[in-house]
């Protein structure tokens, strides 16, 4: 059974640095085929993808936010963390993880609850 | 604005089918697969379908979907109450290396 969950601060004053942890079990992120990515939603919005890193520890971004994000994991803690430099107002939403497995494409197939992160002063 | 366009709305009453589009271009829906997410109010994401047209174990086969071109379909057949959520596609766009993208997202109302 698959399960994610994601973690850190609810509140965050602009510029500071945004730091959370999707710590998730019943696979191993070291599977070939295997990923954890970042998903985040503004109130009331859509969806918007901003990172995911790969079994083989490959790494993709949203371009518009390249400069700003960090994945990384850590395969012996089963967690990935995603930090977001510089945040402002316009970065408060809903943050997800979700394990992405490989199909012909890459598919988001569980996901975490989700983690409220507000952006204000 | 996303790069994925899905119409804001829709609604049908139950037991009917209703459609649900995607449009994309050849950077992404065109040379990919598509996968559809079912948002209920307040919830995280659920997959629906992936690679064009697969259902995950568990999700009835009310929802279909399908791919022609650079656009996507998700159709849902005997609606109920139930299915009023949120719909998202997805799929990777070429353009942006190798990185996921979303529509903007569909109101489904059974009314």
């Amino acid at each position: 059974q698959i399960t994610l969950k994601e973690s850190g601060p609810t509140l965050v004053k602009p510029t500071q640095t945004l730091t959370l942890t999707c710590t998730f079990s019943g696979f191993l992120l070291s599977t070939n085929g295997v990923g954890v990515g970042w998903v985040r939603q503004p109130p009331r919005k859509a969806l918007e993808w901003l990172a995911l890193i790969y079994w083989d520890d490959d790494k993709r971004y949203r371009p518009s936010l390249k400069s700003r994000l960090t994945i990384t994991k850590d395969t012996s803690k089963n967690q990935v963390v995603l930090t977001m430099t510089n945040v402002d107002p316009v970065d408060t939403g809903t943050y997800y993880c979700a394990h992405a497995r490989r199909g012909y494409n890459y598919y988001f197939d569980y996901w975490g609850q989700g983690t409220l992160v507000t952006v204000s002063s | 604005q996303s790069v994925l366009t899905q119409p804001p709305s829709v609604s049908a009453a139950p037991g009917q089918k209703v459609t649900i589009s995607c449009s994309g271009s050849s950077s992404n829906i065109g040379n990919n697969y598509v996968s559809w997410y079912q948002q209920l109010p307040g919830t995280a994401p659920k997959l629906l379908i992936y690679d064009n047209n697969k259902r995950p174990s568990g999700i009835p086969d009310r929802f279909s979907g399908s791919k022609s071109g650079t656009s996507a379909t998700l159709g849902i057949t005997g609606l109920q109450t139930g299915d009023e959520a949120d719909y998202y596609c997805g799929t990777w766009d070429s353009s942006l290396s190798g990185g996921q993208v979303f529509g903007g997202g569909t109101k489904l109302t059974v009314l």
